[in-house]
This record gives C-alpha cells, sequence and structure tokens, in this order.
C-alpha cells in the first residue's frame, strides 16, 4: 500500500535534546516536505526538498535540520536550539514536475517538551 | 511572499445544511488552489483542487469556486453529514522560481454538522 509514513506518533523531548523524526514515501515522490502545525494555526513550512541531496529553508527553519540523502527519506531533527518545538509536525510529498501535482501528507508526529 | 486568509475559523451546521469556507490570496500569479480535509490526530487528506484557469470544479457534494480577479475561492459544501466535521484548510500555490510546489495554507476553518 503506498503512502508517507510517519515515525512515532508520539514523541518527548527533554532540555537541550536533539531528536528526530521520520518520514519514509513509498509513492517515488521527488519533493518532500516537513510542516509544522499549532493549535488555531495554518501549517507552516519548515523545510522541503525537492530532489535527493538538495533541500532549502522554508519559512520557519530556524531549530531544526534535514537531510535527504534517499529519496524515500527526508528526516527532521529538533535541535535544542528550537526553543517552543512542542507541536504536531507533518511530513508531505508530491510528485516532481510542474508544481500542480497535489502535495501527500503523513499523519503525524506530536512532539511535546518533557 | 504569498498570504492566505481563510473564513470563519469555525462553522456550525445542521445535518443537511449546506457549508460555505472562503479564502483569499494575495499573490496574483498563484495558480493551483487545493483544499484539505484533517480529521482529529490524522494527517490532512486532499479533497478537491482547482487550477487557475478553471473556474468552478465539483466532486459530488463538493464544489470549489475560483474567482482570480478578486483573488478568491471557495469550499462548498451540500448536505452535509456528521462525518464531514473535520478542520478544513485552504492553500494556494506560491509563484514559480525556487518555491516551485511550495503552497501557503489558510489558517483552518472548524466545521461542526449537528445531527
Amino acid at each position: 500500500d503506498g503512502g508517507i509514513t510517519q515515525s512515532p506518533k508520539y514523541l518527548f523531548r527533554k532540555e537541550g535534546q536533539n531528536v528526530t523524526l521520520s518520514c519514509e514515501q513509498n509513492l517515488n515522490h521527488d519533493a518532500m516536505y516537513w510542516y509544522r502545525q499549532d493549535p488555531g494555526q495554518g501549517l507552516r513550512l519548515i523545510y522541503y526538498s525537492q530532489i535527493v541531496n538538495d533541500f532549502q529553508k522554508g519559512d520557519i527553519a530556524e531549530g531544526y535540520s534535514v537531510s535527504r540523502e534517499k529519496k524515500e527519506s527526508f528526516p527532521l531533527t529538533v535541535t535544542s536550539a528550537q526553543k517552543n518545538p512542542t507541536a504536531f509536525y507533518l511530513c508531505a510529498s508530491r510528485q516532481g514536475g510542474t508544481g500542480n501535482q497535489p502535495q501527500h501528507f503523513g499523519d503525524g508526529t506530536r512532539l511535546s517538551i518533557l | 511572499g504569498e498570504n492566505v486568509e481563510q473564513h470563519p475559523s469555525t462553522l456550525s451546521v445542521q445535518e443537511g445544511d449546506s457549508a460555505v469556507i472562503k479564502c483569499t490570496y494575495s499573490d496574483s500569479a498563484s495558480n493551483y488552489f487545493p483544499w484539505y480535509k484533517q480529521e482529529l490526530g490524522k494527517g490532512p487528506q486532499l479533497i478537491i483542487d482547482i487550477r487557475s484557469n478553471v473556474g468552478e470544479k465539483k466532486d459530488q457534494r463538493i464544489a470549489v469556486t475560483l474567482n482570480k480577479t478578486a483573488k478568491h475561492f471557495s469550499l462548498h459544501i451540500t448536505e452535509t453529514q456528521p462525518e464531514d466535521s473535520a478542520v478544513y484548510f485552504c492553500a494556494a500555490r506560491a509563484a514559480g522560481g525556487t518555491s516551485y510546489g511550495k503552497l501557503t495554507f489558510g489558517q483552518g476553518t472548524i466545521l461542526t454538522v449537528h445531527p
């Protein structure tokens, strides 16, 4: 069954700790995205990648890092520099091309501070 | 950059009524407008999208209209059912260049359909 898998579903971070959220897709999509969702707000773009070994900062990249070593994987690291990491994190992917193909989302990871 | 405003933030209707959610965008070069439905604890799911060369699109009980001149687009749900209750997001695709494929989302509308 094709789709996007995010893990873990729930994650807890201690002060000063880095944590990594996993995102894997088997849709053979070129582009992948990370969003942050806070209550009462829309989705805000953290990082995106149009192709393997390339990625760009989104609107709120400070305190986050990513890598894109494989087409199917786009992990997000929430670093200790991110002072307010509690949020719902969503990964998405999209077929490459004209840009008008829809983004497909995983079911998210909820990150909380201990 | 692109800015998308969505209204209302909450919408409550009786089962069988229609629901309308409206969005405005700022970048006249935007040319792709998807709508997503998000259920509790899940990721958003695409329910319908429209491209700027089309004024209206329908899929069963769901329709989207686009007014490029006024830079606004709307989601219409007819004959609402309790299972339509969810958060709905509109989005607009940024113009080309390095922002290729990037979506800017509205703030979301919590739709509640009462039986």
